[in-house]
């Protein structure tokens, strides 16, 4: 596999449900971003990791739990959503934080999420 | 206030001509980039052309060019010789050079369609 992966690619889920988003990606990148795309808004960062360390929360509600085991695996644990919280999620990886402004961000195909 | 605007929400092209996609950024740092990406309906976001601050000469990656006018803090993304295949979104992005690295924002996105 090449590229950055995101499974799975959909995923309809109640309110009172858990489950989880996987990232995965393999160009070596140490920084790993997650992203909701809700229509016609802007794509909203959630989350920033590198070399595995949290260094970016944007007042994500707890409901959205990240986890970055190590720096080519991130995850994006789901509980007790609400229905507004439907979008496409988004992960993407760049080489580490501190490689200036060209510092490119390679993205995933995302999970349609849908909250029933 | 928006940092990045896209002011044309959908744009039709004939094949085989050229189409330019509007981006106005707003920011007060000398040093930025800028970045166009391509997402098609797979959902998959593609990075395609970089420009820098600083950079004198204009962006071109292949059919791709980066008509860059700091001035009027306008980053507009021209595509030669359209396809078919470009039919997609467009979302313009800027990186500013904060402390800690990792301020990226985007527009709202301009959907094309290339008419054959």
């Amino acid at each position: 596999e090449t590229g950055v992966t995101q499974t799975p690619r959909h995923l309809v889920m109640g309110m009172t449900n858990k489950k989880s988003l996987k990232c995965e990606q393999h160009l070596g990148h140490n920084a790993m971003y997650w992203y909701k795309q809700s229509a016609k808004k802007p794509l909203e960062l959630m989350f920033v990791y590198n070399f595995k360390e949290q260094t970016e929360n944007n007042s994500v509600p707890s409901r959205f739990s990240p986890e970055c085991p190590n720096s080519s695996h991130l995850f994006l644990h789901l509980h007790t959503l609400q229905p507004e919280d439907s979008a496409l999620y988004l992960c993407a990886s760049s080489q580490d934080l501190a490689s200036g402004l060209t510092d490119t961000q390679y993205f995933g195909p995302g999970t349609r999420l849908t909250v029933l | 206030a928006q940092k990045i605007t896209q002011t044309q929400p959908g744009m039709f092209v004939q094949e085989k001509e050229a189409v330019t996609l509007d981006c106005t950024y707003d920011t007060s740092d000398q040093s930025y980039g800028l970045f166009w990406y391509k997402q098609p309906s797979s959902g998959e976001m593609i990075f395609l052309i970089y420009q820098g601050s600083y950079d004198e000469q204009n962006a071109t990656e292949g059919r791709y060019s980066l008509n860059f006018q700091k001035a009027r803090k306008s980053a507009n993304l021209v595509i030669s010789a359209s396809q078919l295949g470009d039919s997609a979104m467009y979302f313009c992005a800027m990186r500013e050079a904060t402390v800690a690295g990792n301020q990226f924002y985007f527009g709202t996105g301009t959907s094309l369609t290339v008419i054959p």
